[in-house]
């Protein structure tokens, strides 16, 4: 079966530059959530889209932003890259069913690394 | 402020005997509890979710028990094989209104199945 597509899979930045990652949601799923895990931590929710509309928003600094597009796959821009950037981005598609038990699919990962 | 927790860093157990994660939350509006298992350079895999309506939910090797009242979960997996070896998550949901349902993870616990 498809699975969530992350590209690139290792990025390498310097600091203050931009990064982009994308994210291809399985076919037919219509929500996309980007998570941030940094090193020995848990993921933590960044953002997330439905049907192409800003759904939610975690804690996502300032000098990132997402969208999602008509296609429904998602980029996450990254401006002015710290060193704190560093970690591994997840995206998880999900199929929106109006219950509760919507569970999301994740992708492999995108690992940045801000020198 | 952890909103779900794993106790438990790291377990080890002997191949063929049951491992047993725990979890346990401080959100009462969490309606919907997942597990997944993350090797190491991948994204974390979904395995087993239970909603907060029913208190046990099984597939196969895998067995997810709710205690609502005690707001703790468990996996069980029985019996445990090498390739279980892995890292855990534990996460949970709250149902919204409107938007996409958020996951909030614990920090994970590394298990390890020793031949």
């Amino acid at each position: 079966a498809a699975g969530v597509i992350q590209s690139p899979r290792h990025l390498i930045k310097e600091k203050r530059e931009t990064a982009t990652l994308k994210c291809y949601p399985i076919p037919r799923h219509d929500t996309v959530y980007w998570y941030q895990q940094g090193p020995g931590q848990d993921p933590q929710f960044l953002i997330s889209f439905y049907e192409k509309m800003q759904s939610d928003k975690g804690s996502i600094p300032d000098r990132f932003s997402a969208q999602q597009f008509s296609d429904y796959h998602s980029e996450l821009n990254m401006s002015s890259l710290e060193l704190g950037d560093s970690a591994l981005y997840f995206c998880a598609s999900s199929l929106r069913t109006g219950s509760p038990q919507e569970t999301q699919y994740f992708g492999p990962g995108t690992r940045l690394l801000v020198l | 402020d952890q909103q779900v927790k794993q106790n438990s860093p790291s377990l080890s157990v002997q191949e063929g005997r049951i491992s047993i994660l725990n979890c346990d939350y401080t959100n009462s509006m969490f309606d919907y509890f997942l597990w997944y298992k993350k090797y190491p350079a991948e994204g974390p895999t979904f395995l087993i979710s239970i909603s907060s309506i029913k208190d046990k939910n099984e597939d196969g090797r895998f067995t997810v028990f709710l205690n609502k009242s005690a707001k703790h979960l468990s996996l069980h997996i029985v019996p445990s094989q090498p390739g279980d070896s892995a890292v855990y998550f534990c996460a949970a949901s709250a149902r919204r209104i409107q938007g996409a349902q958020k996951l909030v993870f614990g920090q994970g616990t590394r298990l390890t199945i020793n031949p």
